[in-house]
């Protein structure tokens, strides 16, 4: 079945540690997105790739980054510059332009940093 | 900028009690509003997207619906299994979506 995989999906890490999630996705999308989300907000940006070797920064990239060196992976980097990077973070992909199509989402990594 | 509110933030029912869900939205451009169901621990599954005011759709025991300033998602007689965080996202003319934070549904046997 075609779908994202995000792994791990716990993950534990010491403050000052750069950590990377894995996302990939097998339903030949050419956009791939990285969300961020909190209790009691809304999902929020933090990167997205329109195709490979091409990214973008969303609202929140500060303390992240991303490469998209193949169609079928896009891995995010909590660098430790990320003031507050505890959170659950989901990785979406969609056809093309998210204005008109759906995003389809992983099962997310839920990170914490001691 | 593009806002979204959700509400109620939970939400409560009995078993076969129908219901409705709110999602007001200033949003520039509006180029369609999508839904999505979140079970805990889970990424979000797409239900429905739509696209202009007065549109409808419909899934099992929910139906969505648009207007130019809001979108409800009406469920009828749900069931325990409808329990979820139910999520909208408008879309706007610089097509980014804009999650709103969610009404935590909750159906009681």
């Amino acid at each position: 079945d075609g779908g994202i995989t995000q792994s791990p999906k716990y993950l534990f890490r010491k403050e000052g540690q750069n950590v990377t999630l894995s996302c990939e996705q097998n339903l030949n999308h050419d956009a791939m997105y990285w969300y961020r989300q909190d209790p009691g907000q809304g999902l929020r940006l933090i990167y997205y790739s329109q195709i490979v070797n091409d990214f973008q920064k969303g609202d929140i990239a500060e303390g992240y980054s991303v490469s998209r060196e193949k169609k079928e992976s896009f891995p995010l980097t909590v660098t430790s510059a990320q003031k507050n990077p505890t959170a659950f973070y989901l990785c979406a992909s969609s056809t093309s332009d998210r204005g008109l199509w759906p995003l389809h989402f992983g099962n997310g990594t839920r990170l914490t940093v001691t | 900028e593009d806002q979204v509110t959700q509400s109620p933030e939970a939400l409560r029912l009995q078993e076969g009690e129908s219901s409705s869900l709110n999602c007001s939205y200033t949003v520039s451009g509006l180029r369609g509003l999508f839904w999505y169901r979140q079970d805990p621990g889970k990424g979000p599954e797409f239900l429905f997207t739509l696209y202009s005011a007065g549109e409808e759709k419909e899934k099992e025991r929910l139906k969505a619906t648009l207007t130019k300033k809001e979108s409800f998602l009406h469920i009828t007689a749900p069931k325990p299994e409808d329990s979820a965080t139910y999520l909208c996202a408008p879309t706007g003319s610089a097509r980014q979506l804009t999650f709103g934070s969610g009404t935590q549904l909750t159906v009681l046997p």
